[in-house]
């Protein structure tokens, strides 16, 4: 089993939709919690850090179930530059060491 | 956040031959980590470089195929060593420090290709 699983997609979703992404992660112990963007041929950029209390920024929202050990990130009213690949990341355990999920791709077409 | 300056953005590379990276970054940092990208992959964690210390790789990784060095807190390379095709790759630079936020940034990656 991987230590991050995430569905590939890829979502094709017209704009304005709301998409939802979700990520399960097998480390109980993890502690750090992170949806990063990456786009075609660029290094990946945090998005938004996942707390248990769940956090919006914007059109943004994350929610964290630490019992379920699943990680959700909700995407309201789809801009044609949400057009990216979306990762799930977790922090091995009390580590530093960060384990990424293989990117959920997200297509918003007009 | 950190900003991070990595070179080269992207070479071509004889096979049996090394590519040196380099990653400067515009604030002091603890701990420099090194990644692999595969075509169509995730990241893939090869190494931490620590400065003052040997650089602490991950399973499948090795010294004398990937050295690193840290001279100072805002300076580290990646050579890969003796290179084959299996090597194309997108390698990338990270920190994560106490200057730098939450979450952690990354270089803009160094796309090899060996031939």
């Amino acid at each position: 089993r991987k230590e991050v699983e995430q569905d590939p997609g890829p979502f094709n979703v017209p704009e304005g939709a709301t998409v939802a992404f979700n990520c399960t992660y097998s480390n109980s112990a993890s502690q750090s919690f992170f949806w990063y963007r990456q786009d075609c041929r660029k290094e990946p950029k945090l998005l938004m850090s996942v707390y248990s209390s769940g956090n919006e920024d914007g059109r943004f929202t994350a929610q964290l179930n630490r019992a379920s050990q699943y990680i959700s990130l909700l995407i309201r009213d789809s801009k044609l530059s949400d057009s990216a690949t979306y990762l799930c990341v977790v922090n091995s355990g009390s580590s530093y060491k960060l384990i990424f999920g293989s990117g959920t791709r997200l297509l918003v077409r007009p | 956040s950190a900003v991070i300056s990595q070179k080269p953005s992207r070479d071509i590379c004889q096979r049996g031959t090394s590519l040196t990276i380099q990653c400067q970054v515009d604030s002091q940092v603890t701990m420099m980590f090194w990644y692999r990208q595969q075509p169509g992959q995730s990241l893939t964690l090869i190494a931490t470089a620590n400065q003052g210390s040997e650089a602490t790789y991950e399973s499948g990784f090795v010294i004398d195929k990937f050295p690193i060095s840290r001279p100072n807190l805002t300076f580290s390379t990646l050579t890969v060593s003796n290179l084959s095709p299996e090597d194309s790759s997108i390698y990338l630079c990270s920190v994560e420090g106490e200057m730098t936020g939450p979450g952690y940034t990354f270089g803009s990656g160094t796309r090899l290709t060996v031939v």
